[in-house]
């Protein structure tokens, strides 16, 4: 199985800052990777897929962007929305596998 | 608009089957290229990715699960259903299903299954 180690495990952020959260992959996945938010009793919420691209209807300031075994997301000029859980998931190969998640903090 | 739910047991003694139903509209397992999988997530931890089936009937499996779970599917009711064999409290999880195959952006709303005697 591939692993996807991601960090860090938590941040702590203010409105409007700009935070990267990263996973990295036990092996190549190209760009099979997806990224995730998770607010409190709530299903994941898909943000970015094949790596770069941006669901519909996810706001601009969410962004990905990586190959091979290291990839992030960004969150520009954070919104108190974006307070939440966010996990990388590789869709290379069979199983699936997700990171351990990363905590945005308020500050 | 697509729909997924999941109902089964929300309490399960160690050792019993767990058997849940996944129930959704709006895409339709016969589908090429459709599939269904199951994810779960323990209280406080990480998404746990565990099976999947094909509008071809072919399935997958997590690694460390594989050899208690099932995956089958009953296209004309439009269901799926995931059974997992001899139930532990470390099982406990809320059960999500997903329309994949890969990157899962139509879920289900999840069920809490607890293990306990």
């Amino acid at each position: 199985d591939v692993q996807m180690t991601q960090s860090p495990s938590s941040v702590s952020a203010s409105v409007g800052d700009t935070v990267i959260i990263t996973c990295r992959a036990s092996q190549d996945i190209s760009t099979w990777v997806a990224w995730y938010q998770q607010k409190p009793g709530k299903a994941p919420n898909l943000l970015i897929y094949s790596a770069s691209s941006v669901q519909s209807g996810v706001p601009s300031r969410f962004s990905g962007s990586g190959s091979g075994t290291d990839f992030s997301l960004t969150i520009s000029s954070l919104q108190p929305e974006d307070f939440a859980t966010y996990y990388c998931q590789e869709a290379n190969t069979f199983p699936p596998t997700f990171g351990q998640g990363t905590k945005v903090e308020v500050k | 608009q697509i729909t997924l739910k999941e109902s089964g047991p929300t309490l399960v003694k160690p050792t019993q089957t767990l058997t849940l139903t996944c129930t959704f509209s709006g895409f339709s397992l016969s589908s090429g290229g459709v599939a269904v999988a199951w994810i779960r997530q323990p209280p406080g931890k990480a998404l746990e990715w565990l099976a999947l089936i094909y509008w071809n009937d072919d399935k997958h499996y997590s690694s460390s699960l594989k050899s208690r779970l099932t995956i089958t599917k009953d296209t004309s009711k439009n269901q799926v259903v995931l059974t997992l064999t001899n139930m532990d409290p470390v099982d406990t999880a809320t059960y999500y299903c997903v329309r994949g195959p890969w990157y899962y952006a139509d879920w289900g709303q999840g069920i809490l299954v607890t293990v306990s005697s």
